[in-house]
């Protein structure tokens, strides 16, 4: 099986502007969570969805927004980017019922 | 909110030592994760730990669960150069799978 595919891999963007970071998960893995990962936060987690819907939300600003497509990709999209957002952006896939999370290549967002 | 917390942040080994993380949650788990990740990588899942006391083995790789099911180890006999990268633990607490802070470690040859 294809493992969990993410697009871009890599991103520069300029603050204010906002992105849009793209996750496919292994195929029969409805559900998909979003990490960031920065050297100083370590992973923390976003948000996930699972049958299109979200089920946990992280601590982070109303900017961080996803969704989920009824063929289980999703998308996370940050607006008016701030440079603080400079982060390794993950996403997961796991099977229904299993705990174990499957993690994409990740997007190096650049902020600048 | 519930934190989980790893020690040491960084450890330096010769290759042939032994080297553990410690993981400690604040709040009662209902599983413990643990998952590498190599230095440009990402986290690749190795375990998961469910019952209270309970004790897994990958060769050289050994995982515990503390009796309370706040607080786990991860031990690696006899490191080797591939060991190198950052383990984390990652704790459920009902539908929340929370992070540890990860250990990073170096095996010099």
């Amino acid at each position: 099986k294809a493992g969990v595919t993410q697009t871009p891999r890599y991103l520069i963007k300029t603050r204010g502007q906002q992105v849009t970071l793209s996750c496919s998960p292994i195929s029969g893995h409805r559900s998909v969570s979003w990490y960031q990962q920065t050297p100083g936060q370590g992973l923390q987690f976003l948000f996930e969805y699972f049958s299109e819907t979200q089920r946990n939300k992280g601590n982070f600003p109303g900017r961080f927004s996803g969704r989920q497509f009824s063929n289980s990709r999703s998308e996370m999209n940050v607006s008016t980017l701030e440079l603080g957002d400079s982060a390794l952006y993950l996403c997961a896939s796991s099977l229904m019922g299993r705990n174990e999370q499957y993690f994409g290549p990740g997007t190096r967002l650049t902020v600048t | 909110g519930q934190q989980v917390m790893q020690i040491p942040q960084y450890q330096h080994v010769q290759e042939g030592e032994d080297f553990t993380t410690y993981c400690n949650s604040s709040t009662t788990l209902s599983n413990i994760q643990w998952y590498k990740q190599r230095p440009g990588g990402h986290p690749v899942f190795l375990i998961q730990l469910v019952k209270s006391g309970e004790v897994k083995k990958q060769k050289r790789l050994t995982f515990q669960f503390g009796e309370a099911k706040k607080n786990s180890s991860l031990h690696i006999t006899a490191t080797q150069t591939t060991d190198v990268g950052t383990y984390f633990c990652a704790g459920q607490n009902t539908d929340k799978l929370i992070f540890g802070t990860g250990t990073r470690l170096q095996v010099f040859p």
